[in-house]
């Protein structure tokens, strides 16, 4: 099964909202890192966030990292149109040397 | 230049041909990897090469076959694919497979197969 769970699966909102996926693993990481999917095409890294941090920002992105309840959030605010995309977290695990992706969250803005 | 780039966008193929997918990137990384991506699911990663040595087959089926000719070329060739290989394939690099804790991957746009 896949390591990362993320919630919801769907969001929908409008743009100028802020939109919050959660990310939820199994086993100990050493980091975690989220990425976009526009439709059809290649996934681009938006940030990471290593297992002795729990906090980070990037512009409009702000991501939280729990260790001890195995989840992460990343939220994305003042949402814009151009922010429709699917979004993955993935895990780099311990004594592993790859990324286990996420089921991922298909993020709509309506203008 | 970020940039890593696939070879063919889209590509048809029957059950019994052969083709490649070449993947190519000019970053200096010394990882590179293959995904391949159903409609609405995550990517799963297939194989991994480190420094042109092929790291990890993820119980790939023998019709897919990489090769890693230098350290900025990667190929995927395909033999006797079934419809249901039918997918988005992903390219990867990252700057070591062993930098724990970087590994930031960065992905090509993909090549659209469709296996009739």
């Amino acid at each position: 099964s896949q390591q990362g769970e993320e919630d919801p699966q769907a969001l929908s909102i409008q743009e100028g909202e802020n939109a919050t996926m959660n990310c939820s693993y199994k086993t100990s990481i050493n980091n975690l890192q989220w990425y976009r999917q526009n439709s059809g095409r290649g996934l681009v890294h938006l940030i990471l966030i290593r297992s002795n941090e729990r906090e980070k920002h990037s512009g409009r992105l702000r991501v939280t990292l729990d260790t001890s309840k195995k989840s992460s959030s990343l939220l994305i605010t003042a949402s814009r149109a151009a922010d429709t995309a699917s979004y993955f977290c993935a895990t780099l695990i311990q004594g592993a040397q790859k990324l286990v992706f996420g089921q991922g969250t298909r993020l709509t803005i309506n203008p | 230049d970020t940039e890593v780039t696939q070879t063919p966008k889209h590509l048809v193929m029957g059950m019994t041909n052969k083709k490649s997918l070449k993947c190519e990137q000019h970053m200096g990384h010394r990882a590179m990897y293959w995904y391949k991506q159903k409609a609405k699911k995550p990517p799963e990663l297939m194989f991994v090469y480190s420094y042109e040595k092929l790291s990890i087959n993820e119980s790939v089926p023998s019709r897919f076959s990489p090769e890693c000719p230098n350290s900025s070329l990667l190929n995927l060739h395909l033999h006797a694919l079934q419809p249901e290989d039918s997918a988005l394939y992903l390219c990867a690099s990252s700057q070591d497979q062993g930098t724990l804790a970087k590994n930031i991957q960065y992905f090509g746009a993909g090549t659209r197969l469709s296996v009739l």
